[in-house]
């Protein structure tokens, strides 16, 4: 079954600190990985977006990994702030279609 | 601004009535997705639409219903509302490539209160 997994559900981290965040997927054919950051109540917004062949990148202080192998990958924040509160959520994309399986997401709480 | 626009912001009903969200993609963008997200839950794919034709579709109920014009704005009815329909419903676009390759882009959403 075409699954995305995400951990952990909910995260509470102090401003300042570094964070990382996993998605697990048994998405196949892979054609792309993303990383998208949901505020409440608002459309999500791509951070980043990483086909097959590419193992890491970054937007500012977000770096997300991607292992095709294992089928995980992670997204690192760095430095985090208040405004990094929100849900993060992994997308994967199937191979020569426009099928995403959206995993449930990660909420992280960053408190001063 | 993602360039996506959807209309109303907020919208209170009663159940049983019938409602009609509407979407703008981005200039350019032939692709519109609708999705559903209901509190504490992801996002589920409702149905996709490319240049004016159904594409693809998702776990929409038989009550619902979606059409995309010409001029490539999009329309989702929500029919025979229940308590259950209340959720925020998302609209998104993608460049010709379509969202297995090329961005996707969300709107801001259109939450519905079923009351």
């Amino acid at each position: 079954k075409n699954q995305v997994e995400q951990s952990p559900q909910s995260l509470i981290i102090l401003e300042g600190k570094n964070c990382t965040l996993q998605c697990n997927y048994t998405v196949s054919p892979f054609s792309n990985l993303r990383w998208y950051k949901q505020d409440t109540g608002r459309g999500p917004v791509s951070l980043t977006i990483m086909t097959f062949s590419e193992n890491t990148k970054s937007n500012g202080r977000y770096t997300a990994t991607l292992d095709a192998d294992t089928k995980q990958s992670s997204l690192h924040i760095t430095a985090s702030q208040l405004s990094d509160s929100a849900s993060y959520i992994c997308v994967v994309s199937f191979r020569n279609t426009d099928k995403l399986i959206f995993g449930t997401g990660t909420r992280l709480q960053v408190f001063p | 601004d993602s360039g996506v626009t959807q209309t109303p912001k907020h919208l209170i009903t009663a159940t049983g009535q019938r409602v009609t969200l509407r979407c703008s993609p981005r200039s350019g963008d032939l692709s519109v997705y609708w999705y559903q997200q209901s509190l504490d839950q992801g996002l589920q794919f409702l149905i996709q639409y490319y240049n004016g034709e159904e594409r693809a579709k998702g776990n929409i109920l038989e009550r619902f219903s979606a059409q995309q014009f010409p001029d490539l704005h999009s329309e989702l009815n929500l029919s025979s509302l229940e308590l259950g329909d209340s959720a925020l419903y998302f609209c998104a676009s993608s460049p010709i490539g379509g969202a297995g390759t090329g961005e996707l882009f969300f709107g801001e959403g259109s939450r519905l209160t079923v009351l």
